[in-house]
């Protein structure tokens, strides 16, 4: 099977400071990544979808400079969220696909408290 | 706009068969999916269909589709107490990004 792990699965920051989250795909290629936050009771919500080597695709109000966004090979995607705040918090989960495949790998996710 | 609708709740006796439906209003979706994701974790494919199919059957799982109607029902046979979670019904849309509906969740009773 596809395996996609992320790092850190709980993070507690401070108010103002950044967090990266890191999206791995542990035994394939990933041509593409989404990131997904997921508020509680909530669906999924995508944030932005990223192409290996070029810019991340942001959705229609999401903060591309509050929320960096760099997927710089194959098997790696980070997400880094810059000055957090408390209502940053929330489930953060990244999925990945294959080139032209029709099958989205999910991440167990990260936990993100903001105090 | 693309959306999709499922119920919030669904409560089965352990041993009954669950059904679990959504409505989707995106005709040109080529796939549709299933997720399954367990208390504080994250989200595991179960199954998904593509849009020129009607049923798709795995083991105790079994997808309708209906596509005249835009529905798409999850059938688990013989629920378990292992099936509590929460199902999220998914659409593929045109960049491959997934559209989620907000999850039903199974509750099962003994």
């Amino acid at each position: 099977g596809a395996v996609v792990s992320q790092h850190p699965s709980r993070v507690i920051c401070k108010s103002g400071t950044s967090v990266k989250i890191e999206c791995r795909s542990l035994d394939f290629q990933a041509t593409t990544m989404f990131w997904y936050r997921q508020f509680p009771k909530q669906s999924l919500m995508l944030m932005a979808t990223s192409n290996e080597g070029s810019k991340a695709t942001y959705e229609q109000g999401v903060e591309k400079d509050k929320f960096l966004i760099n997927h710089a090979s194959l098997t790696l995607s980070t997400l880094t969220v810059t000055s957090a705040h408390p209502e940053d918090s929330s489930f953060y989960i990244c999925s990945a696909s294959r080139t032209n495949t029709y099958e989205q790998y999910f991440g167990p996710g990260t936990r993100l408290t903001v105090t | 706009g693309e959306d999709v609708e499922q119920s919030l709740f669904l409560s089965v006796r352990e041993g009954d068969s669950s059904v679990i439906n959504c409505t989707y209003t995106d005709s040109s979706s080529t796939y549709l999916y299933w997720y399954k994701q367990e208390p504080g974790a994250g989200l595991q494919l179960l199954t998904y269909i593509f849009s020129n199919m009607d049923m798709k059957q795995d083991q105790r799982l079994t997808v309708l589709l209906n596509k005249k109607d835009k529905h798409l029902s999850l059938r688990i046979a013989d629920t378990q107490t292992g099936d509590s979670a929460i199902y999220f019904c998914a659409e593929m849309g045109s960049n491959y990004q997934l559209i989620w509906g907000a999850g039903t969740k199974l509750i099962i009773k003994p």
